[in-house]
């Protein structure tokens, strides 16, 4: 059984650039969240899917972020012009469509801006 | 405001000892869900319990134990004899009925020495 699988596991990059993670859930999830984590906090929730549909963003997500998840299946995060400030583990999460079932996390990528 | 205090930044103990993790939340909502997740220092989050608001049983699987009492809004987290296996970061989290999002504690690192 594959569990949620991201990607890439780290990313460098200089401020300015943009990036893109991708994110494939558990194949029969049909929930996928995007958290983010920086040094000694917890996951702080960014946003959220069911299938296709971004029914939740949080303040969290500026404008320089969006999320897609185009056929209900893997999802892309990408950041654009990278901020010192956007410099955190991002992590990805997919549960089941009852709401009390517990997301399933993946490894996380991790993004250091130069 | 939904809200999850983990008081405890770090706890060392010896192994063999047993160790209680704290856990307060705040929430308004009548019906909600508790989770406590486990990060080792690979990175991932794993699930380990969920608990509904209004199952207030106490749950045992193995040398892990839960205390849900909902008189003081708390969901403690006891591990007996810990082992060296046992140090990672554990969170404790909140979720709503009227979202799928997740509100994390800051998290507390246990190191059991051996």
């Amino acid at each position: 059984d594959t569990g949620v699988s991201q990607d890439p596991r780290h990313k460098i990059t200089k401020r300015g650039q943009n990036v893109t993670f991708r994110c494939d859930p558990i194949s029969e999830h049909n929930r996928l969240y995007w958290y983010r984590q920086t040094l000694g906090q917890g996951p702080e929730f960014l946003t959220y899917f069911q299938n296709e549909a971004q029914l939740e963003k949080s303040r969290l997500l500026s404008d320089r972020f969006s999320a897609e998840r185009p056929k209900g299946s893997f999802s892309t995060l990408e950041i654009q012009r990278t901020e010192q400030g956007d410099s955190a583990m991002y992590l990805c999460a997919s549960s089941l469509l009852a709401s009390n079932q517990p997301q399933h996390f993946g490894d996380g990528t991790r993004l250091s801006i130069l | 405001a939904q809200k999850v205090t983990q008081a405890q930044t770090e706890i060392s103990v010896v192994e063999k000892e047993d160790v209680t993790l704290d856990c307060v939340y705040e929430t308004r909502d009548t019906t909600y869900y508790l989770f406590w997740y486990k990060q080792p220092p690979s990175g991932e989050l794993v699930f380990l319990i969920r608990r509904n608001s209004f199952d207030e049983q106490n749950e045992i699987s193995g040398r892990y134990s839960w205390n849900f009492q909902k008189s003081t809004s708390s969901f403690n987290f006891t591990i007996t004899a810990s082992q060296v296996v046992d140090s990672a970061v554990y969170f404790c989290a909140l979720g709503g009925s009227g979202t799928y999002k997740y509100i994390f504690g800051t998290g507390t690192r246990l190191k059991v020495l051996a």
